[in-house]
């Protein structure tokens, strides 16, 4: 079966802009994470969405948004950019909250200048 | 969930087992330990996970012990592709953030 995927997989914005990241979870996983990766701070958890709802949340400021929609797709929304936000955002999907395996996707290389 | 300790780096030749350490002694009752690795510009794949006894898979075997204050996973015949950033992550069962650490960059040569 297909894996997860996200969409796009390079971006290039600038400061002050605001970017939607896109994952299509595995079909039929309902619970979906997202990452960020950045060469300083490592992988750290954004968020984490189940059956539409927001059921965790990192400690990132309130210009990283997400949403998931009744397909379970999700997407991330990040608001005023700043150099900093520049990372590889990766998503995970889940079958259903709690089991032990997430399935990550390739990541959406984000660059900001 | 409990902190994680792995060295930054080891080496392991080919065909050879590679035998990674992991110390979380600070572990609640209710807390797995996980293996993910991440290869080079991909996303992390889970390989193992364990609470109290042994595992194994077709990826690799876990050795928690008794007490569990540390752990290690064990690749049996490392090959130039298991080369990646093994981490070593404790977690409640039911929460499903995973918390990364550092993790142990896994060089195999030929």
């Amino acid at each position: 079966k297909a894996g997860v995927t996200q969409t796009p997989r390079y971006l290039i914005k600038t400061r002050g802009q605001q970017v939607t990241l896109s994952c299509s979870p595995i079909s039929g996983h309902r619970s979906v994470s997202w990452y960020q990766q950045t060469p300083g701070q490592g992988l750290q958890f954004l968020f984490e969405y189940f059956s539409e709802t927001q059921r965790n949340k990192g400690n990132f400021p309130g210009r990283f948004s997400g949403r998931q929609f009744s397909n379970s797709r999700s997407e991330m929304n990040v608001s005023t950019l700043e150099l900093g936000d520049s990372a590889l955002y990766l998503c995970a999907s889940v079958k259903d909250t709690g089991l032990h395996e997430q399935y990550f996707g390739p990541g959406t290389r984000l660059t900001v200048t | 969930d409990a902190k994680t300790t792995q060295p930054p780096s080891m080496d392991c030749a080919e065909g050879r087992a590679a035998n990674l350490p992991c110390n979380h002694s600070t572990i609640s009752g209710n807390e797995y330990v996980y293996w993910y690795r991440q290869i080079h510009s991909q996303g992390p794949q889970y390989i193992i996970h364990g609470l109290k006894n042994n595992e194994t898979n077709e990826m690799a075997s876990l050795i928690i012990t008794e007490d569990r204050k540390s752990s290690t996973l064990i690749l049996p015949h490392a090959t130039l592709r298991d080369t990646a950033v093994y981490y070593c992550i404790v977690r409640v069962y039911d929460a499903d953030k995973l918390i990364f650490g550092t993790g142990t960059r896994l060089q195999v040569f030929p």
